[in-house]
């Protein structure tokens, strides 16, 4: 079974500083893909980014990057520049390429960004 | 592109009533989730859908549950007898298979129910 981790249940970041949200995962199937997403407080899941377990190269998407380590079973999230309205809950989600197609959510981490 | 829509917002319904939630997809998604989440948690996977297919159901998914999606279009889930544990967020999601990699799922606002 395909499990997510996220150890920072919150975070408080400077505004317009870099912030790193930790994600691991576990899993024995080679073919899979990383997501995260944001949650602000009205509670729609916004999706930012994607890395599929084959990429060569890391996931981009404006200030989002993907800290993709697949030796370690890591994709954290990295925000650069932060702004007041990243203040929300970020989670990692993963899904196999084949076979089981749910999309399994880590627990969250809580960024406040500070002003 | 108008999104996920999902009806009701919100639900208040007593303990042992029958509920009724709607999603509408995007509209050229074939692929439609359900999902759960209570506070503090992630989101859980209930059930989807390919098209009118229901292809995987949670354990999650009691026989109080039930979800369809006639003509592939949008999709109900229904709650029966309900329980004040089945107080969560709701939420729906689609997306569009069949093309290279993996597609993100969109979410909707979600239906938040409140069973007292």
């Amino acid at each position: 079974a395909q499990k997510i981790t996220q150890t920072q249940p919150g975070m408080f970041v400077q505004e317009k500083e870099a912030v790193t949200l930790d994600c691991t995962y576990d899993t024995s199937d080679p073919s899979y893909g990383l997501f995260w997403y944001k949650q602000p407080s009205s509670g729609e899941m916004i999706f930012l980014i994607y890395q599929g377990s084959y990429d060569q190269q890391n996931a981009t998407e404006g200030r989002y990057s993907l800290n993709f380590q697949k030796a370690r079973k890591s994709a954290n999230l990295v925000i650069s520049a932060s702004q007041l309205g990243d203040s929300a809950m970020y989670f990692c989600a993963m899904r196999k390429y084949f076979g089981n197609e749910k999309l399994t959510f880590g627990t969250g981490t809580r960024l406040t960004i500070i002003p | 592109d108008t999104g996920v829509s999902q009806n009701p917002r919100h639900k208040i319904t007593k303990r042992g009533q029958n509920v009724t939630f709607r999603c509408d997809p995007i509209s050229e998604h074939n692929r439609l989730y359900w999902y759960r989440q209570t506070l503090g948690q992630g989101p859980e996977f209930l059930t989807y859908f390919q098209n009118e297919a229901q292809l995987e159901k949670s354990r999650l998914l009691s026989d109080r549950f039930s979800a369809e999606r006639p003509k592939g279009s949008f999709s109900t889930l229904e709650i029966q007898r309900t329980e004040q544990g089945d107080s969560a967020m709701y939420l729906c999601a689609s997306s569009l298979e069949g093309g290279a990699g993996l597609s993100p799922l969109h979410f909707g606002n979600g239906t938040r129910l409140t069973v007292t």
